[in-house]
C-alpha cells in the first residue's frame, strides 16, 4: 500500500524557535495533504489542508501565520511550527490523498511529536 | 458542521469474544463517508474499515464489520473473536468527500483481557 513518512519523529526545540515538519509520500503522488494534532489522550483535530501549489486552507481558530504550510511537490508538504511556545507541544500527523476528491486514499503518516521547552 | 460522537471512553472485552464499539454522527449531507480507523500505542493511524453512505450492504473486513444506520446516523463497529493485537485506540471518522479533512470523534480505548 502507499506509505506517508514524516520527519523528524520527535523533535524537542526551545521556546521562541522554529520548527519545521516534513510529509513525504513515498510511492505515490499526493495532490492534497492534510495536517491534523493530537494532544495526549485526545482525537485528531485536523488543522488545515493543503494542495500541491497552491496556499493551504486552515480550519478556524489555526493560526496561519504561526503555522506555515507549503506544498512545493506532489510528494512533500512541510508544516513550520514558528515561534513555538509550549502550548504547542503536540503530536503532529500528516495525511495524503492521491486525487482530490478520492476517499479511498488518504494515508496517514507515522506522527511527530513536539516539545516545546 | 459536522460532528461525530463515541460515547465510550473505554471499553473491555475477553480474548475471543465480541465487542462492539459506538459512534453516531450528524451531517446535512446525504452523500459521505465513514471509517474507523485504529492507533495502536505506536499512534500509527491504521484504516480498520470504511463505508460509503449510499451503499446500504455493511461493511465487512474479516473479523470487523459495522452496522450502519443512515436514517438514525449511527455507524457502530463489531470486533468478533477479540484478539490481544486489537488492544488500541479506535476512532470513528466521518469524510464529507471532495478535498475535505477528516472529522474524528473522541476515540474509545479498548482493552483485551486476557
Amino acid at each position: 500500500g502507499a506509505v506517508v513518512s514524516q520527519h523528524p519523529s520527535r523533535v524537542i526545540c526551545k521556546s521562541g524557535t522554529s520548527v519545521k515538519i516534513e510529509c513525504r509520500s513515498l510511492d505515490f503522488q499526493a495532490t492534497t495533504m492534510f495536517w491534523y494534532r493530537q494532544f495526549p489522550k485526545q482525537s485528531l483535530m485536523l488543522m488545515a489542508t493543503s494542495n500541491e501549489g497552491s496556499k493551504a486552507t486552515y480550519e478556524q481558530g489555526v493560526e496561519k501565520d504561526k503555522f506555515l504550510i507549503n506544498h512545493a511537490s506532489l510528494t512533500l508538504s512541510t508544516l513550520t511550527v514558528t515561534s513555538a511556545h509550549p502550548e504547542d507541544s503536540s503530536f503532529y500527523i500528516c495525511s495524503a490523498s492521491t486525487l482530490a476528491g478520492s476517499t479511498d486514499t488518504q494515508y496517514f503518516g507515522p506522527g511527530t511529536r513536539l516539545t516545546v521547552l | 458542521a459536522q460532528t461525530v460522537t463515541q460515547s465510550q471512553p473505554e471499553m473491555s472485552v475477553q480474548e475471543a469474544e465480541t465487542v462492539t464499539l459506538s459512534c453516531t454522527y450528524d451531517t446535512s449531507e446525504s452523500d459521505y463517508y465513514l471509517f474507523w480507523y485504529k492507533q495502536p500505542p505506536s499512534r500509527q493511524m491504521i484504516l480498520v474499515i470504511r463505508q460509503e453512505a449510499y451503499k446500504q450492504q455493511n461493511a465487512t473486513e474479516n473479523r470487523f464489520s459495522v452496522n450502519f444506520q443512515k436514517a438514525a446516523k449511527s455507524f457502530s463497529l463489531k470486533i468478533s473473536d477479540s484478539q490481544l493485537g486489537d488492544a488500541a485506540m479506535y476512532f470513528c471518522a466521518y469524510h464529507r468527500g471532495g478535498a475535505d479533512g477528516l472529522t474524528f470523534g473522541k476515540g474509545t480505548h479498548l482493552i483485551i483481557q486476557p
